[in-house]
């Protein structure tokens, strides 16, 4: 079965960058999939940021698509986020997925990020 | 960005009830819309997918329907796990979430 955790900080000062790790356990990232990162904010709205797919290539929000980079390390079976310049507004559980044919089928526990000096 | 409008926000029903949950979306989706359950503490799981696909493993009190912009989840008798908030998820334009609605026992 496939498992995904996230981990990384869970305070991050704002202007700073907020990096998170997805660890893939149970298949291959290579293999296929798209590998997605998604934020729910206080409130329940619930954002979808970006993935990268099986074969590296990669596709943001646009919203986000300036300030989000997701990169892999396929030796290790992980892939991660980089959000650039945080403000407030960027505190949020973060969940990393994978996706096939438009749905979310497999999900991190989520790490739930605060942004404040 | 197409929008995704779900309602209620709050349902409360009993064990039993049949329950239906609404989602529209702000433009023609062409039935790619999903549905999700959400736990408190735990992680979204896909209930359903293309609109009236069951996932596999989920109940077959779960159902889904709708075309055009308007979808609907049914569950057709509540069972008190089944409490937790529903989200639906379209994927016609990128993907986007509705604000979801929280089920609880009345």
């Amino acid at each position: 079965e496939i498992q995904l955790q996230e981990s990384g900080p869970g305070l991050v000062k704002p202007s700073q960058s907020l990096s998170l790790t997805c660890s893939v356990t149970g298949y291959t990232i290579t293999s296929g999939y798209d590998w997605s990162w998604i934020r729910k904010f206080p409130g329940n709205k619930m954002e979808w940021m970006g993935y990268i797919s099986y074969s590296g290539s990669t596709n943001y929000n646009p919203s986000l698509k300036s300030r989000i980079s997701i990169t892999r390390d396929t030796s290790k079976n992980q892939f991660f986020l980089q959000l650039n310049s945080v403000t407030t507004e960027d505190t949020a559980t973060y969940y990393c997925a994978s996706s096939k044919l438009g749905g979310f089928d497999y999900w991190g526990q989520g790490v739930m990020v605060t942004v404040s000096s | 960005d197409i929008q995704m409008t779900q309602s209620p926000s709050l349902l409360s029903a009993s064990v039993g009830d049949r329950v239906t949950l609404s989602c529209k979306a702000s433009q023609n989706i062409y039935k790619y819309l999903n549905w999700y359950q959400q736990k408190l503490g735990e992680a979204p799981k896909l209930l359903i997918y293309y609109t009236n696909s069951l996932q596999t493993g989920i109940p077959s009190r779960f159902s889904g329907s709708g075309s055009g912009t308007d979808y609907t989840l049914t569950i057709s008798s509540l069972q008190p796990e089944d409490v937790a908030t529903y989200f639906c998820q379209q994927y016609n334009s990128w993907w986007t979430f509705g604000g979801g609605t929280k089920l609880e026992l009345k």
